[in-house]
């Protein structure tokens, strides 16, 4: 059975600060991995979707990366701004179009 | 603009009472989804439904039912709700390859 980890769970950093956030799953037969941010009380927005057979996808500052062979995922976060405060969940498709979620991490960017 | 609704924000009901959870999506996809979100367990799939009047239990569909009668809305019901159904509720739903487009989420309190 799937399972995603991420870490860290929480992160504070200055405004400003390159930042990495790490998920790691134990399948490595998905078929995508995706990266969401939720605000406080609200859905979820998708951000970066990493096909299987890609390693990266960028979107303006933000960069995933994928490593199907090592399990692992990180979404980097350049030049950190206090509107990035947010969890950023990530999520591994699996057969059936089901998606398997990460905790999250909590991150504030701190002015 | 891509477009999920779900008919309440917040909802109060009491033990054993049959509780209904609507979601709309505008975008004639055949992929919708219906997860609760806890603190620490992250996101979990209930039910999901891949064409109308079709239904897959995901990982934790006991306690709840769906249906799907229309192609835009996908029904969610607790036929007797209890407090450990308390929770934060999603929708979702997807095309093909696509991410999925989340719903603004249905805070419910079962007292």
């Amino acid at each position: 059975k799937q399972e995603v980890t991420q870490i860290p769970a929480a992160l504070s950093v200055p405004e400003g600060e390159n930042l990495v956030l790490n998920c790691s799953f134990t399948d490595s037969a998905i078929y995508n991995l995706q990266w969401f941010r939720q605000d406080p009380g609200k859905g979820l927005t998708s951000l970066l979707l990493i096909q299987s057979s890609q390693r990266e996808q960028t979107s303006g500052r933000l960069n995933a990366s994928l490593d199907k062979s090592s399990g692992r995922s990180t979404l980097y976060i350049a030049a950190s701004q206090p509107g990035d405060s947010a969890t950023y969940l990530c999520a591994g498709m699996e057969y059936g179009n089901k998606l398997v979620f990460g905790a999250g991490t909590i991150l504030r960017v701190k002015s | 603009d891509v477009k999920v609704t779900q008919s309440s924000r917040y909802l109060v009901k009491r033990t054993g009472e049959k509780v209904f959870l609507e979601c709309v999506q505008d975008m004639d996809h055949e992929n919708m989804f219906w997860y609760r979100q806890d603190p620490g367990l992250g996101l979990r799939l209930i039910y999901f439904s891949y064409d109308v009047k079709m239904k897959e239990k995901g990982d934790i569909p006991e306690g709840y039912s769906v249906s799907r009668e229309k192609k835009e809305r996908f029904s969610l019901i607790l036929e007797s709700a209890s407090t450990n159904q308390t929770s934060m509720y999603l929708c979702a739903s997807k095309t093909g390859g696509e991410t999925q487009y989340f719903g603004p989420g249905t805070r419910l309190l079962v007292l």
